[in-house]
């Protein structure tokens, strides 16, 4: 069975530009999640879908960050304008079970430096 | 909202002794408590996980024990090996299923 899969692994822009991670979770999984971790702190929530749509968006940090599940599989996460706090390591998790009692798998993560 | 103290930030144990990392939460209705370990360049992997109507949990050299009164759970290996290095993280989450982490323990087993 395949993992969670991201992409791209690296991303290095300019401050002011735009930026869109893709996260594929793993086949079946309805619940997916976003997590940013900025250096030496700790994993923080960003989002969850369950299916298309969004269950939680609490911890999007503010109107520059847009995630999209469309048709409930895959999903994107797009940051535009770009600043230089938003560097870190997002990482996408997906789950299975509908009673939030069952671990979560993460993905690989994609490293995003804003210069 | 569920916020997650976690304690110490580093570790550093000598091989064959043992390792305890603690956290606290503050949302009583967090009933499910996972660890996870995100070894140098990795993604996090969980390793081990309890339940709120349990508490303690053993798996080989690893087990977490969870006090609800209290609000505090902990992760104990023992027998530490140098492929324990890594950074653990504990998690609560509530039935929305959504989880929240401590901030990391940097744990080193030195050979």
């Amino acid at each position: 069975e395949a993992g969670v899969t991201q992409f791209p692994s690296h991303s290095v822009i300019e401050k002011g530009q735009t930026v869109t991670l893709r996260c594929d979770p793993i086949s079946g999984h309805d619940n997916l999640y976003w997590y940013r971790r900025v250096m030496g702190k700790e994993i923080k929530f960003l989002l969850h879908f369950v299916k298309e749509s969004k269950q939680d968006e609490s911890g999007m940090p503010n109107n520059r960050f847009l995630a999209e599940r469309t048709g409930g599989t895959y999903s994107t996460l797009k940051v535009q304008p770009a600043e230089l706090e938003d560097s870190g390591v997002y990482f996408c998790a997906s789950s299975q079970g509908t009673s939030g009692r069952t671990g979560q798998y993460f993905g690989p993560g994609t490293r995003l430096t804003v210069t | 909202g569920e916020n997650v103290e976690q304690h110490p930030s580093t570790l550093s144990v000598q091989e064959g002794d043992s390792a305890v990392i603690k956290c606290t939460y503050s949302d009583s209705a967090s009933n499910y408590f996972p660890w996870y370990k995100q070894e140098l360049g990795k993604r996090p992997q969980l390793i081990i996980d309890i339940r709120s109507n349990v508490g303690e949990k053993k798996d080989q050299r690893i087990a977490v024990t969870l006090n609800k009164t209290a609000k505090h759970f902990s992760l104990h290996i023992t027998e530490t090996q140098p492929e324990d290095s890594a950074v653990y993280f504990c998690a609560a989450i509530r039935t929305n299923n959504d989880m929240r982490f401590g901030a990391g323990t940097r744990l080193t087993v030195k050979p």
